[in-house]
């Protein structure tokens, strides 16, 4: 399997632009979670998904975050409009059987806002 | 919020040591997990030790849980050079909630 496969590696923009991340979990996994990694605040949950079902966006930041995850293969986390404090690593997971147990990461995209 | 919090934030040993991490947190677990994370890449599962048991081992890797201090150690036996990277612990909450809440991690250096 290749893994949990996330687009674009890398992504610079400017400040109000709509940013968009893209994932495909491991195949069978019913479960997907995406998080933030600053140095200020470390890894940070901000919603993950049951078989294509939001279950906890608690983590999302505001509004101006949304995620969707349109059939078990692909999932996409929007920022609209993007400002310099979103810059940071986002990772996609995905898990089988119950979210709690191991969690499988992508290789992350690198967002930078100017 | 931070759940875990490791301990020390950053180590640096020689090859051929053993290197110890701790973790702390704060409410009822499920059970917690250590990962991995090379410089720029994703974050690699290396062990999970659920709230009943005490330790466990896999490989050079040795985890052991104290839910009465809420707090873990990991050990890495033999250190190569290799095992340089951040190690987290993830805690997954009781009551059957599946997101895992992160430590800020250790970051270890193997001097060759």
């Amino acid at each position: 399997d290749a893994g949990v496969i996330q687009s674009p590696r890398h992504e610079v923009t400017e400040m109000g632009q709509e940013v968009t991340l893209r994932c495909k979990p491991i195949s069978g996994h019913d479960y997907l979670f995406w998080y933030r990694q600053t140095m200020m605040r470390g890894l940070e949950l901000l919603i993950y998904f049951n078989n294509n079902v939001p279950i906890d966006d608690s983590g999302m930041p505001e509004d101006r975050f949304s995620a969707k995850m349109p059939n078990a293969s692909f999932s996409t986390l929007k920022i609209q409009p993007s400002e310099p404090r979103d810059s940071a690593v986002y990772f996609c997971a995905s898990s089988f059987v119950r979210g709690a147990n191991e969690q499988y990461f992508g290789p992350g995209t690198r967002l930078t806002v100017t | 919020s931070q759940q875990g919090e490791e301990d020390p934030q950053a180590l640096s040993i020689q090859e051929g040591e053993n290197a110890t991490m701790n973790c702390s947190y704060k409410t009822s677990i499920n059970n917690l997990q250590w990962y991995r994370q090379n410089s720029g890449r994703g974050l690699v599962h290396l062990i999970l030790i659920r709230s009943n048991e005490r330790e466990k081992h896999s490989g050079r890797l040795r985890v052991t849980l104290d839910t009465s201090k809420k707090s873990s150690s990991l050990l890495i036996t033999a250190s190569r050079a290799a095992d340089t990277a951040s190690y987290f612990c993830a805690t997954a909450p009781g009551g059957g909630a599946d997101g895992l809440t992160f430590g800020k991690g250790t970051h270890l250096i193997i001097q060759p």
